[in-house]
């Protein structure tokens, strides 16, 4: 049974730095073909793509925000990072992170995590 | 980077069919065969619907189907029921190695 979960920081402060973990179960981010991805969605708004994460350590990030992401994986806790710089209000969303395969789709998603951003 | 076209809102009777359009571009849906559709519910995590564009994950009604013509993938719910009623996004893997997800349609049963 795959499960994946967020947490984070709720609140964040403009300009600040976002960290946020996505801890799995269920599958190895070792194992060939095998991805998690990130995807944020403002309150009422459609859902974004932010970023990705290959068994392999390959990376794709969104056009948009390439510059303010950065993602990183640890296999043995299995754990994805994400983190986002420069943090405004308009990125106050629920991020979500979900498994990929084979570049396939995203076929398990966690819950969601709300994040703030306000001073 | 630009989100995929998606109707705003699409509405049916029960029982009825109903079908949702995903318009790209040839760097997108019309370029790859990695279209996947999610249904949303209020205060949900997105729920994997359909995937490589016409395959239904284990689990999910064969109500749901999917086709793609050219840069327009389609998502159709036969037989429509209340409990379809929720926000639908299409998706699609990109010729730049990224994914991009449409605007979203409000599926409403009358």
């Amino acid at each position: 049974q795959i499960t994946l979960k967020e947490s984070g920081p709720t609140l964040v402060k403009p300009t600040q730095t976002l960290t946020l973990t996505c801890t799995f179960s269920g599958f190895s981010l070792s194992t060939t073909g095998v991805g998690v991805g990130w995807i944020r969605q403002p309150p009422g708004k459609a859902l974004e793509w932010l970023a990705l994460i290959y068994w392999n350590d390959d990376k794709r990030f969104s056009p948009s925000l390439k510059s303010r992401l950065t993602i990183t994986k640890d296999t043995s806790k299995n754990q994805v990072v994400l983190t986002m710089t420069n943090m405004d209000p308009v990125d106050t969303a629920t991020y979500f992170c979900a498994h990929n395969h084979d570049t396939s789709a995203y076929d398990y998603w966690g819950q969601g995590t709300l994040v703030t951003v306000s001073s | 980077q630009s989100a995929l076209t998606q109707p705003a809102s699409v509405s049916g009777s029960p029982g009825q069919s109903i079908t949702i359009s995903c318009t790209g571009t040839r760097n997108d849906v019309g370029g790859y065969n990695y279209v996947s559709w999610y249904q949303q519910h209020p205060g949900k995590a997105p729920k994997l619907m359909i995937y490589e564009v016409t395959n239904r994950p284990s689990g999910v009604s064969n109500r749901f189907s999917g086709s793609k013509s050219g840069k327009t993938a389609s998502l159709t719910i036969s037989g429509l029921q209340a409990e379809d009623e929720a926000e639908y996004y299409c998706s699609s893997y990109t010729s730049s190695s990224y994914w991009v997800f449409g605007t979203g349609t409000r599926v409403t049963v009358l």
